[in-house]
């Protein structure tokens, strides 16, 4: 099926050990997001790529990498965890530039111990 | 910058009830509104999206309205039913650009059968 997926659903990271969440869309859309959800907050830009090889940092770009080699995949990588990175994470694409009918993906729950 | 808030945070109503959920930003100057809705431990749906030259839209059950003076926007939702069940946020964006759209914190709507 069409649409957004995000790799791993889960994950238990310890403080300053790294990791790489997953982006992957196969409807050709030049933009992607990766947004960050708080408890009991709205959902925060992390980053946001209009294009291949074109990123840009969001509101909240401080502890995070990303890279757009691809139309399709645009990876999100934690170098140092923090506890303050605990967060689910959603990524997501579209077509037009003001997100308007942006496809979302399921989420990363991410738990920095 | 834009602050935008839903009020109430949660809200439970039977089914069949008519009901009405809010969302309000602090700086009039908005290019789009949308309403989205959350699903647990799912991604974002886009339900409804109201230009800023727009005073309504409707889709189904749903009708979204938009008061760009008043800095305000309601959420209709006819005839309640349980599948309805889920959270909803609205989002504006001040301008074209991914990097200027502003999530609320969200109303979670609880349909009893």
């Amino acid at each position: 099926n069409a649409g957004v997926t995000q790799t791993p659903k889960f994950r238990i990271l310890k403080i300053g050990q790294s990791m790489t969440l997953q982006c992957t869309q196969d409807m050709n859309h030049n933009y992607m997001y990766w947004y960050r959800q708080d408890p009991g907050m709205g959902l925060k830009l992390i980053y946001y790529s209009v294009g291949a090889g074109i990123t840009d940092k969001g509101e909240v770009p401080n502890g995070y990498n990303v890279s757009r080699s691809t139309t399709e995949d645009f990876p999100l990588r934690l170098e140092l965890a923090a506890p303050s990175q605990t967060s689910v994470y959603f990524c997501a694409s579209s077509k037009n530039v003001d997100i308007l009918g942006a496809f979302f993906g399921q989420g990363t729950r991410l738990t920095v111990v | 910058k834009q602050e935008v808030t839903q009020i109430p945070a949660a809200l439970s109503v039977p089914e069949g009830e008519n009901l009405v959920l809010n969302c309000s930003f602090t700086d009039s100057a908005i290019y789009n509104l949308q309403w989205f809705r959350q699903d647990p431990g799912k991604g974002l749906t886009s339900l409804l999206l109201i230009q800023s030259s727009q005073r309504e839209q409707t889709s189904g059950r749903l009708n979204a309205s938009l008061d760009k003076s008043s800095g305000r926007s309601t959420l209709y939702i006819a005839a309640s039913q349980p599948g309805d069940s889920a959270t909803y946020l609205c989002a504006v964006s001040l301008q074209t650009g991914a990097n200027n759209l502003f999530f609320g914190t969200g109303t979670r709507l609880t349909v009893i059968p």
